[in-house]
């Protein structure tokens, strides 16, 4: 079975600061996808990356880094000079087949002005 | 805005009900899924539709069930409904199975 868990169940930084949200997956296929969902106050799921299993490139989106490491089963993610819109809870997920995603329980950001 | 359309963003009904949850999917997508945020669960797989077909089924109970039109719209029907079914009910959409999903902005259905 797939599982994610993202260990950090709520963090609090003042803008500015850099934070990282850990993400650890289990499954034993080795074909699989890795997603981070923004969740904002508002409600909906806004889609942010999606990784598939044999590119474990690093990436960055503007003030966004994702660190892929198949060795230690984990896909953080950065932000950079956080700031109060960044606030939102932030779920990572995991796939074998297409969109049918396995969500990590979440982990809530809150960016102090 | 993802494109995703799901009505209504709101619902409140009375246990033993049945509610219809629909969705739009963006222009262009083939496949609808569909997903449940509850507070205990967290956010659970339900189903997959692909061209009207179904692909793949979660922890979908068996009280729920969900159809794909030939417009592509979707539609998650929910009865009997239960206290423990109150949650937010999201729809996703895709291009098909192998593109990430794009999800709309939820039904929160309560159920008193």
């Amino acid at each position: 079975a797939q599982k994610v868990t993202q260990a950090q169940t709520e963090i609090s930084v003042v803008e500015k600061e850099d934070v990282t949200l850990d993400c650890v997956y289990e499954t034993r296929d080795t074909t699989y996808y890795l997603f981070w969902y923004k969740q904002p106050p508002s409600g909906e799921l806004v889609f942010l990356i999606r990784r598939n299993s044999f590119d474990e490139q690093n990436e960055i989106s503007g003030r966004y880094s994702w660190n892929f490491q198949k060795s230690t089963s984990s896909f953080n993610f950065t932000i950079t000079a956080s700031q109060v819109v960044d606030s939102a809870v932030y779920f990572c997920a995991l796939s074998l087949y297409g969109n049918k995603l396995v969500f990590g329980a979440g982990t809530i950001l809150r960016v102090k002005s | 805005d993802s494109g995703v359309t799901q009505t209504p963003k709101h619902l409140i009904t009375a246990t033993g009900q049945r509610v219809t949850l629909r969705c739009s999917p963006r222009s262009g997508d083939l496949s609808v899924y569909w997903y449940q945020q509850s507070l205990d669960q967290g956010l659970q797989f339900l189903i997959q539709y692909y061209n009207g077909e179904e692909r793949a089924k979660g922890n979908i109970l068996e009280r729920f069930s969900a159809q794909q039109f030939p417009d592509l719209h979707s539609e998650l029907n929910l009865s009997s409904l239960e206290l423990g079914d109150s949650a937010l009910y999201f729809c996703a959409s895709s291009i098909n199975t192998n593109t990430e999903a794009f999800f709309g902005q939820g039904t929160r259905l309560t159920v008193v």
